[in-house]
């Protein structure tokens, strides 16, 4: 079975400080990996995702995340970080093996990330 | 906007009604998803449609029937349901279904159930 852990709840930064919303995972085979977010009363938008390839993976807003396939970690980060940027964060994963139902993507449970002006 | 469309963003049943929801994609994707977020709980699977035909049902209890008449549309048909099934809902889409495939996701349906 695949698993997801953001292990932290709930994430403050400053603004205009570096951010970081941590994952790690656990999954058979090749693991796919992606980021989503989530603002109030709206739905999951995409941010980035690893498939393979360079470890450093750049996305949507200004955000990064890298692949560290020996801690099994994908951890999300950002330079500057923005108020604007205070959403739910989810990491996710599925996996290239082919068990039944292993294409099906898994969710952590998210992180809120607020960002104090 | 992500061009994944639901209605209604917002529903209140009580537990002897029945109702529908609706999702909508205008992406051309061919695999359709529902799912279930309730608060500090990961998202649930609740069922996949590849090309119109279900592929997934996760153990989603029978007061939940979906329908996918075509590849753009999709309905989640509610009976009967309970209060512990009050929680945000979910479509999302994508291009084929695959581990590689990014989803796109509604803005989803608030359902409350009385």
């Amino acid at each position: 079975a695949q698993s997801v852990a953001q292990p932290e709840d709930q994430v403050n930064v400053a603004e205009g400080n570096p951010l970081t919303v941590k994952c790690t995972y656990s999954v058979s085979g090749n693991p796919y990996l992606f980021w989503y977010v989530q603002y109030p009363n709206r739905g999951l938008q995409f941010l980035l995702k690893y498939i393979t390839g360079d470890n450093l993976v750049k996305g949507s807003y200004g955000f990064e995340a890298e692949f560290n396939k020996s801690q099994t970690s994908f951890h999300l980060k950002k330079p500057s970080a923005l108020v604007s940027d205070s959403a739910l964060y989810f990491c996710a994963v599925s996996s290239a093996y082919s068990g039944a139902g292993s294409y099906q993507l898994t969710f952590g449970k998210g992180t809120k990330l607020s960002v104090i002006p | 906007e992500t061009g994944v469309t639901q209605t209604p963003r917002h529903l209140v049943m009580g537990m002897t009604n029945k109702k529908s929801l609706k999702c909508e994609q205008h992406l051309g994707h061919n695999a359709m998803y529902w799912y279930k977020q309730s608060a500090k709980k990961p998202l649930e699977l609740m069922f996949v449609y590849n090309f119109k035909e279900q592929t997934e049902n996760n153990s989603v209890p029978s007061r939940f029937s979906p329908e996918c008449p075509n590849s753009s549309h999709l309905f989640l048909h509610l009976h009967t349901l309970q209060p512990e099934d009050s929680a945000l809902y979910l479509c999302a889409s994508s291009p084929r279904m695959g581990r590689q495939e990014t989803q796109y996701f509604g803005p989803g349906t608030r359902l409350l159930v009385l």
